[in-house]
Order: C-alpha cells, then structure tokens, then sequence
C-alpha cells in the first residue's frame, strides 16, 4: 500500500527558504503513470495548489507561487522534495505531498501533511 | 487565477441529501471535464470523492454523486450520514498546466 510522509522544519524565520521532503513508501516514484505534487493549506482556509513533479524531473507550478518554488525529484531515495524561498507569515501553512494520477487528473493519495509556521 | 466559488456551509439531516456546488469559469470547469472532489475531516488530509466530474474511485460509497454543467460542477451526498461531516474541496484544470481549488464548503448534518 501506497503511503506518503512529509518531513523537514516546522518553524522557519521570515525572509528564509522553506524546506519539506515527501518519501514515498510502498510504491516506485518512478511511474509513468503519476505526477508528484505539493499542495497547502493555511491554518482555517482552503486548499492551495503549489506544483507538480514528473519523476523525469518535468516541472509545473502555480504562477502566482512560481517565482518563488521548486520541486525536485531523487528517484534514488523515492522521494521528492519543495523548496519556498523568501517566506513570510503568509506561508504558515499545512503542507500536504500527494499522488496525481495522470490519467484521470486528481491527487489520489495525500500524505498526513506537516504544520510549518513562518515566524522569527 | 481565482479560486473557483463554493458555497461555505452547507447543512443536512440524517438521510437527506444535499448538494455543493462549486462554480467556475469557462476556463476552467467550463473547458475541461477535469473536475475533482475531496473531502476533509479535521486535522486529516483531503481524500479523493469523485475525479473527471462525476466518476467515483473505488471504495468510495455511491451516496456520493458528482455532475457538471457549462461552468459550474456539483457534488451531491444522498442518505446523509453523521461521518460525512466534512469539509469538501472541488478542484479543476485551468488550463496551461495550472490548477485552482474551490475554496472549501464546511457540511454540518444536524
């Protein structure tokens, strides 16, 4: 059975990057039938589509979030990892990883998701 | 690109059905069959409902329903339940590689 965890840093400083791995258990991140991806929910709000990843190494982002993200991929590891540069407060967020089934376009599998909280 | 439009709360009775509406554009659940519905419990991570509009995966039960029509997509639970008091997300294909979610309608069955 298919399972995703997030890891990594829990608080980050303003002006910092924020750093989450996703490593998935149970299954080869070297599909071609999923993309990866990363998507965020602020404490009390609503889910926000951050980027996906092909296990390739083919990127795609949200444009309002582009400038600032990158998604990386270590098929080695299994895993898959986002970097947020220049974080504010308004970053605080739940970050969920998540399977996306290509064929059918919908995140089939989510990770527990990781409370990352921007403050100095 | 905007978030697509759900209503806030929506409630029910045990046994009754309801339905949330989640409404677009036409670049988005307009355009494309693409639409999808999650549902979240608190401090659990989304599950997957319905995928390309109206297709349920498997395991989940078929009180859920999902329909779509010009720039608007629907979810609709019949037979409400208590455990299907949940937040509940659409999320659709924008176009160029992008995708918007709706921002969320919190289900109260009384």
């Amino acid at each position: 059975q298919l399972q995703l965890q997030e890891s990594g840093p829990g608080l980050v400083k303003p002006s910092e990057t924020l750093s989450l791995t996703c490593t998935v258990s149970g299954g080869s991140i070297s599909s071609s039938s999923y993309y990866w991806g990363w998507i965020r929910q602020p404490p009390g709000k609503g889910l926000e589509w951050i980027g996906i990843i092909y296990y390739s190494g083919g990127t795609y982002y949200n444009p309002s979030l582009k400038s600032r993200v990158t998604i990386s991929v270590d098929t080695s590891k299994n895993e898959f990892s986002l970097k947020l540069s220049s974080v504010t407060a308004a970053d605080t967020a739940v970050f969920y990883c998540a399977r996306r089934i290509t064929a059918v376009d919908a995140f089939d599998i989510w990770g527990q998701g990781t409370m990352v909280t921007v403050s100095s | 690109q905007s978030a697509l439009t759900q209503p806030a709360s929506v409630s029910g009775s045990p046994g009754q059905s309801i339905t949330i509406s989640c409404t677009g554009t036409s670049s988005d659940v307009g355009s494309y069959n693409l639409v999808s519905w999650y549902q979240q419990h608190p401090g659990k991570a989304p599950k997957l409902m319905i995928y390309e509009a109206s297709t349920r995966p498997s395991g989940v039960s078929d009180r859920f329903s999902g329909s779509k029509s010009g720039n608007t997509a629907s979810l609709t639970i019949s037979g409400l339940q208590a455990d299907d008091e949940a937040d509940y997300y659409c999320c659709s294909y924008a176009g160029s590689n992008n995708w918007v979610f709706g921002g969320g309608t919190k289900l109260t069955v009384l």
